[in-house]
């Protein structure tokens, strides 16, 4: 199984700034990995698939990079409602598997 | 608009079963792969299950495999997760999810269902 390591657990950020959220893999997953954002009580929300593709409707705010096992979620000019759980997914070999999640709060 | 539907979730003893219902709208079922991902209280997300669009394939996560049964009726736009062997550490939300397809293959989530709670205990 593949595990994915996110880091840091928590960030703390100013909004107007930019926050930077790492994914780290155990082995390559090439670049099928997936970022999602979830807030308290609902549901996750897709918003970058492949690495660095924006899924339909997100932001040009949020930006994905990154291949093998090293990635990164950049969000740009952070607004309150950025404020959440983000999570990594990785489809490189099932199972399919999530990291622990990084949560983003106000500074 | 797609829309996803569960039901089906409750308190169950342990060791009892039960059976998810995910109704699916707004988009061409069959075409798509559908997967189950579920959430303990205060904790992170774990891929369940996924089912190819035509219901030939099934994946299961190494928790569930031999416990969880994943199927679809595609006539009813409606995917099922039959659990059985239910065991406190299965407590969770279970959601519903939208499954796109790369080369062949289940990939990411694009759309999710707001999720059902089951809870394991006596």
């Amino acid at each position: 199984e593949i595990v994915l390591t996110q880091s840091p657990a928590t960030l703390s950020v100013s909004p107007g700034e930019r926050a930077t959220l790492s994914c780290r893999a155990s082995q390559s997953v090439s670049s099928n990995l997936a970022w999602y954002q979830q807030t308290p009580g609902q549901a996750p929300r897709l918003l970058i698939y492949d690495a660095s593709n924006r899924a339909t409707g997100i932001p040009a705010k949020f930006s994905g990079s990154g291949s093998g096992t090293d990635f990164t979620l950049t969000i740009s000019s952070l607004e309150p409602e950025d404020f959440a759980v983000y999570y990594c997914q990785q489809r490189g070999s099932w199972p399919f598997t999530f990291g622990q999640g990084t949560k983003l709060e106000i500074k | 608009e797609v829309q996803l539907l569960e039901s089906g979730g409750g308190l169950v003893q342990p060791g009892g079963s039960l059976r998810l219902s995910c109704a699916a709208s707004g988009f061409s079922f069959s075409s798509y792969a559908m997967s189950w991902v579920r959430q303990a209280p205060g904790k992170g997300l774990e891929w369940v299950s996924s089912i190819s669009g035509s219901g030939d394939s099934t994946y299961y996560g190494d928790s569930v495999k031999g416990r969880f049964t994943t199927s679809r009726d595609n006539s009813k736009t409606t995917v099922y997760l039959q659990m059985n062997s239910l065991r406190a550490d299965d407590t969770a939300v279970y959601f519903c999810a939208k499954t796109t397809y790369s080369s062949g293959y289940p990939s990411h989530v694009d759309v999710w269902g707001k999720g059902t709670t089951v809870t394991v205990s006596s």
